[in-house]
């Protein structure tokens, strides 16, 4: 049972956009930024999303976070064939004095 | 570039021990809190251990605190796990990832340690 709550899964059809949520409590995605993370099949883990809504260099900007309260959302626009993947949220939980990640969301483009 | 390569992965017996380590380039090492991360075949990610630049302050999960002990050697630019007392749970791709607010911001390849008879 993981600390923030994704559902398990997402679809879309090529085109479309999607939003994936992260739900968490005053300990973690309410009092700390969340990273988001994408994960393809075989892969490491690559940080898509920093402090709520920064994208790094190179990430596309179809790309999007956004953080309210105890919640979180990744809204992925113009969905890609490629953007099927494993999305992980995670923040820092002062009660636990630990990182805590969501149980993943797996993106199934249609 | 930032590289993270782990290497000291393998199977083990249970009650076993097992070091890992990570060898850091392309950015100030000594400068950054960094972090092990795992993840179960098949399952999801489980934030294992982190260190702070100094080696000052260290934080684990629960279910590693007495068995794991994560270290650095900001001179070596390397970061270490050794976990003793391998329980057939701790079966898992180890990853070491370099910290940033919010989470890793890099991460290496992983390293796959089998925990069986």
């Amino acid at each position: 049972q993981s600390v923030l709550t994704q559902p398990p899964s997402a679809s879309g059809t090529p085109g479309q956009r999607v939003t994936i949520s992260c739900s968490g409590s005053s300990s973690n995605i309410g009092s700390n930024t969340v990273n988001w993370y994408q994960q393809l099949p075989g892969t490491a883990p690559k940080l898509l999303i920093y402090s709520n809504n920064q994208r790094p260099s190179g990430v596309p900007d179809r790309f999007s976070g956004s953080k309210s309260g105890t919640s979180a959302s990744l809204a992925i626009s113009g969905l890609q064939s490629e953007d099927e993947a494993d999305y992980y949220c995670a923040a820092w939980d002062d009660s636990l004095n630990g990182q805590v990640f969501g149980g993943g969301t797996k993106l199934t483009v249609l | 570039e930032v590289q993270l390569v782990e290497s000291g992965g393998g199977l083990v017996q249970p009650g076993g021990s097992l070091r890992l380590s990570c060898a850091a380039s392309g950015f100030t090492f000594s400068s950054y809190w960094m972090s092990w991360v795992r993840q179960a075949p098949g399952k999801g990610l489980e934030w294992v251990a982190n260190i702070k630049q100094d080696a000052s302050e260290k934080y684990y999960v629960d279910s590693v605190k007495g068995r794991f002990t994560i270290s650095r050697d900001n001179a070596k630019n390397s970061l270490y796990l050794q976990m003793n007392s391998l329980r057939a749970e701790d079966t898992a791709v180890y990853y070491c990832a370099r910290d940033r607010e919010g989470g890793p911001d890099y991460w290496g390849q992983g390293s796959l340690v089998t925990v069986s008879p």
